[in-house]
């Protein structure tokens, strides 16, 4: 398997700009969650989805911030308008469903740089 | 509620030194320790983990014991590389009903030197 795919690897955009990152998670996995990693407050859960279904979107930062999974191989997050504050690392992650036996490990794409000017 | 905390760094160390990194947790229940590694201007990957008091991960040559006795989960590498720099991030994962949900400290930069 080709892991956890993110794209665009790198994104710079302009305040007020509508942004959209993208998330293939691992093939079969039930969970995905969506993370920011910022050198002031460290690695911040935004959303996570079981079987396409957001469960927890308690760590989304305000309404700027939208994310969906539209099928089981997909997952965008969105933030419009966007704002220089919202500079960071996106990673989005997944894993595999515990109660059906699966592991608790959370496997992390590569992650999307963003730049808001 | 749940937490973790670990030590702050950066650790800066020899090669071929011994590491420690130390990490304590708060969590109600049973839950999942682990430690996750970040190379540079990578996404996290899962470095080790341990489901139970007293289970020893280990990869790598990095070796944490799960100590409910001390609520702690350290770290440990007996040589040190170079490429062993990275930050380190120790996390619990506990059942919320709605599905597991990682919990990570603030990670620890490790830079070894030559």
């Amino acid at each position: 398997d080709a892991g956890v795919i993110q794209s665009p690897r790198h994104e710079v955009t302009e305040m007020g700009q509508e942004v959209t990152l993208r998330c293939k998670p691992i093939s079969g996995h039930d969970y995905l969650f969506w993370y920011r990693q910022t050198m002031m407050r460290g690695l911040e859960l935004l959303i996570y989805f079981n079987n396409n279904v957001p469960i927890d979107d308690s760590g989304m930062p305000e309404d700027r911030f939208s994310a969906k999974m539209p099928n089981a191989s997909f997952s965008t997050l969105k933030i419009q308008p966007s704002e220089p504050r919202d500079s960071a690392v996106y990673f989005c992650a997944s894993s595999l469903d515990v109660l059906a036996g699966g592991a608790d490990t959370q496997y992390f794409g590569p992650g999307t740089r963003l730049t808001v000017l | 509620g749940n937490s973790v905390t670990q030590m702050e760094g950066p650790v800066t160390l020899s090669e071929e030194a011994f590491l420690t990194i130390n990490c304590t947790y708060t969590a109600t229940g049973y839950p999942s320790l682990f430690w996750y590694v970040q190379y540079p201007g990578e996404g996290l990957q899962l470095l080790l983990k341990a489901t139970k008091a007293d289970d020893k991960g280990s990869n790598k040559g990095f070796e944490a014991t799960y100590r409910k006795e001390t609520t702690s989960f350290h770290l440990e590498k007996g040589s040190v590389q170079v490429s062993d720099s990275a930050v380190y991030f120790c996390a619990l994962s506990a059942f919320t009903g709605g599905g597991n949900k990682l919990t990570f400290g603030t990670g620890t930069q490790l830079k070894v030197e030559l």
